[in-house]
């Protein structure tokens, strides 16, 4: 689990302004998904990527967020024109696939980003 | 889309009781169930995880119970400890065989367990 790493672990933005929220997978993992939790709740799903390709993203707001993995560099989740609704934790998480069949569905998350937006 | 209900959404136990969680899921395609352990501030861990094709799993203080005809799953946890204190939810996807595709989790909504020293 340590060796997913997120950042920054804390983000603070303005409402209008743009988040960017980074994740790098365990190596040798080429899946991520992103959550979202919101205070005292669950986790929510938000999409799903794979190297240059998203896979699903129909948790995702219609607007404002957009997520990519780009074949070198980390994955990334852009949040634009910030409102107070968006401010939760996100975490990410590292899925081997079949690099690891006997780990086969454990995802591995990150220790997230917690944004608040004043 | 799958939906996970999970109960209670707080639990208190004194040291050394038992404590159970309980979840239903409605999507009869699940199959695979981890339940993770969340502490304030941190990142879920995953705690144990069992899959539809066996009903029960423990490992030592922690075991999960599986009821595919009901569709639920439960998280036991005996001899509780103080460290045991923390939110803990449950999860479900679907594995793809024999080639992996979207496992996306669908959780549940929490338990907060209070151990009672």
């Amino acid at each position: 689990n340590a060796g997913v790493m997120q950042n920054p672990r804390h983000l603070v933005r303005r409402r209008g302004q743009e988040a960017r929220l980074r994740c790098s997978p365990m190596k040798g993992h080429s899946h991520v998904y992103w959550y979202r939790q919101l205070p005292e709740e669950g986790l929510k799903f938000m999409v799903y990527l794979q190297k240059e390709n998203i896979i699903d993203e129909s948790g995702m707001p219609k607007e404002r967020f957009s997520a990519e993995f780009p074949k070198e560099g980390p994955s990334i989740l852009r949040i634009q024109q910030v409102v107070r609704g968006d401010s939760a934790a996100y975490f990410c998480a590292s899925f081997p696939g079949l690099a690891e069949p006997s780990r086969y569905n454990e995802q591995f998350f990150g220790p997230g980003t917690r944004l608040t937006v004043l | 889309g799958e939906n996970v209900e999970q109960h209670p959404s707080t639990l208190s136990v004194q040291e050394g009781d038992s404590a159970v969680i309980k979840c239903t899921y409605s999507d009869s395609a699940s199959n695979y169930f981890p339940w993770y352990k969340q502490e304030l501030g941190k990142r879920p861990q995953l705690i144990i995880d069992i899959r539809s094709n066996v009903g029960e799993k423990k490992d030592q203080r922690i075991a999960v119970t599986l009821n595919k005809t009901a569709k639920h799953f439960s998280l036991h946890i005996t001899e509780t400890q103080p460290e045991d204190s923390a939110v803990y939810f449950c999860a479900a996807s679907i594995r793809i065989v024999p080639n992996f595709g979207n496992e996306k989790l669908t959780f549940g909504t929490g338990t907060r367990l209070t151990i009672i020293p």
